[in-house]
């Protein structure tokens, strides 16, 4: 997915274990996003940041936060991971070449096993 | 990846038939119109988008419907490929706002 790039793709971690999640684009968009998807469900708002230096809570916020870096950078960060956020991770970047200029560009994932 | 595709509902399609994806939406107040489709580990990619003020949009294969008298978008893709297999997402954008709400997706199987 041309534009945004995730670390890790893949990580395992034990209950208590705290971890960041790195999201970068290079698109020059303003809005960063991270979601979770979990099976049977759809992808479900963590957090977002509208501009450089503001960060909203979304749907589902509790037990992460977030950090705008600058325009580029939002990370994700787990304090104290459970086994319910097992999930994949997905950060996007709306203002895409789509008709209406919403389409988000989403990175490739990140596959979070908390065991 | 596959783990999210394991309990969403399925369409299975021969190879060269049409496919027709149902979506219903929550928001009245929603005036933009996604549909992204997701590969096996990889992220959602999109396809087409569509405004509230339009009833129908086509693209390369593809067609959107949207009814807004009953919430109500769909995805036609005709003559269906294997590489279409995948599973196809809607997303509901409010103009103003922030947030994407997306729909829990349907897996499509090309039957070859």
């Amino acid at each position: 997915n041309a534009g945004v790039t995730q670390t890790p793709k893949f990580q395992v971690l034990k209950t208590g274990q705290s971890m960041t999640l790195q999201c970068a684009q290079d698109m020059n968009h303003n809005s960063m996003y991270w979601y979770r998807q979990d099976p049977g469900m759809g992808l479900r708002l963590i957090y977002y940041s509208a501009s450089e230096g503001t960060t909203d809570k979304g749907e589902v916020p509790n037990g992460y936060n977030v950090s705008r870096l600058n325009k580029r950078e939002f990370s994700l960060r787990l304090e104290s991971a459970a086994p319910s956020q097992t999930s994949v991770y997905f950060c996007a970047s709306p203002g895409g070449t789509g008709t209406f200029g919403a389409e988000a560009f989403f990175g490739q994932g990140t596959r979070l096993t908390v065991v | 990846g596959e783990s999210v595709g394991l309990h969403l509902p399925t369409l299975s399609v021969q190879e060269g038939d049409n496919s027709i994806i149902n979506c219903a939406y929550s928001n009245s107040a929603s005036d933009y119109f996604i549909w992204y489709k997701q590969e096996s580990g990889k992220g959602p990619q999109f396809i087409i988008d569509i405004r509230s003020n339009m009833d129908k949009r086509q693209g390369q294969r593809v067609t959107v419907l949207l009814n807004k008298t009953v919430k109500h978008l769909s995805l036609q893709i005709a003559a269906t490929q294997p590489g279409d297999s995948a599973v196809y997402f809607c997303a509901e954008i409010t103009s103003g706002t922030y947030k994407y709400i997306f729909g829990t997706g349907t897996r499509l199987k090309v039957l070859a």
